[in-house]
């Protein structure tokens, strides 16, 4: 049972334009959401989170947008750089509790 | 400050043998979570310990065990490996405050094959 989910695989954006990566989630337990950015040969490093009392949360050029009633967030890059080529993971977690269950993950290639 | 540390990089192991993968977390931190990573999927909760104990386990068979030492180091374990087993394993560490959300930093990982 897949609890957290990503539908698109792969994702192609200009530079210079708006990236939209989305996520979904089935478990209600879920109140803190997370994604993290993975390059090749390199562990998942951790790029912004939101918590469920939030529907918003801004870190420079990244947003993350969440609708708890559509058990939905997304990841908004604008404007998108060459080096955020990479695949994205959606994780979630119970409050306190910081085992992560993460999304299949996004891979978002920016052409120059 | 160093991050968090794996070793070792990469391994190669047959079907049936024992593997012993080794994690050092970032300094100030004392809890660790090991995870699975399957090529094409997102990493799978394994494990985390804090303070040498056990906090949690996700559903992964009791060939695999891990610990935790006295310095917050840690070791995953997994017997009698199976061609399934090839994946990457990763270690993430945190600091566990109480009353605040406490995000993980993941070690690059140990690449595992199995043949």
């Amino acid at each position: 049972d897949q609890q957290v989910k990503q539908n698109s695989p792969s994702l192609s954006v200009q530079e210079g334009r708006i990236s939209i990566l989305n996520c979904d989630y089935t478990n209600s337990m879920f109140d803190y959401f997370l994604w993290y950015k993975k390059y090749p040969a390199e562990g998942p490093t951790f790029l912004i989170s939101i918590s469920s009392i939030k529907d918003k949360n801004e870190d420079g050029r990244f947003t993350v947008f969440l609708n708890k009633s559509a058990k939905h967030l997304s990841l908004h890059i604008v404007p998108s750089q060459p080096g955020d080529s990479a695949v994205y993971f959606c994780a979630a977690s119970p409050f306190g509790n910081e085992k992560l269950t993460f999304g299949t993950g996004t891979r978002l290639t920016i052409i120059p | 400050d160093a991050g968090v540390t794996q070793s070792p990089t990469h391994l190669i192991k047959t079907r049936g043998q024992q593997v012993t993968l080794r994690c050092s977390p970032i300094s100030g931190h004392k809890s660790v979570s090991w995870y699975q990573q399957v090529l094409g999927q997102g990493p799978q909760f394994i494990f985390q310990y804090y303070e040498k104990e056990e906090r949690g386990r996700g559903n992964f068979p009791d060939r695999f065990s891990a610990r935790q030492f006295p310095n917050y180091s840690s070791e995953l374990n997994v017997n009698a490996l199976l061609l399934g087993d090839s994946a990457l394993y990763l270690c993430a560490s945190t600091s566990w405050e109480i009353g605040t959300y406490n995000e993980q930093f993941f070690g690059p990982g140990t690449r595992l094959t199995v043949l």
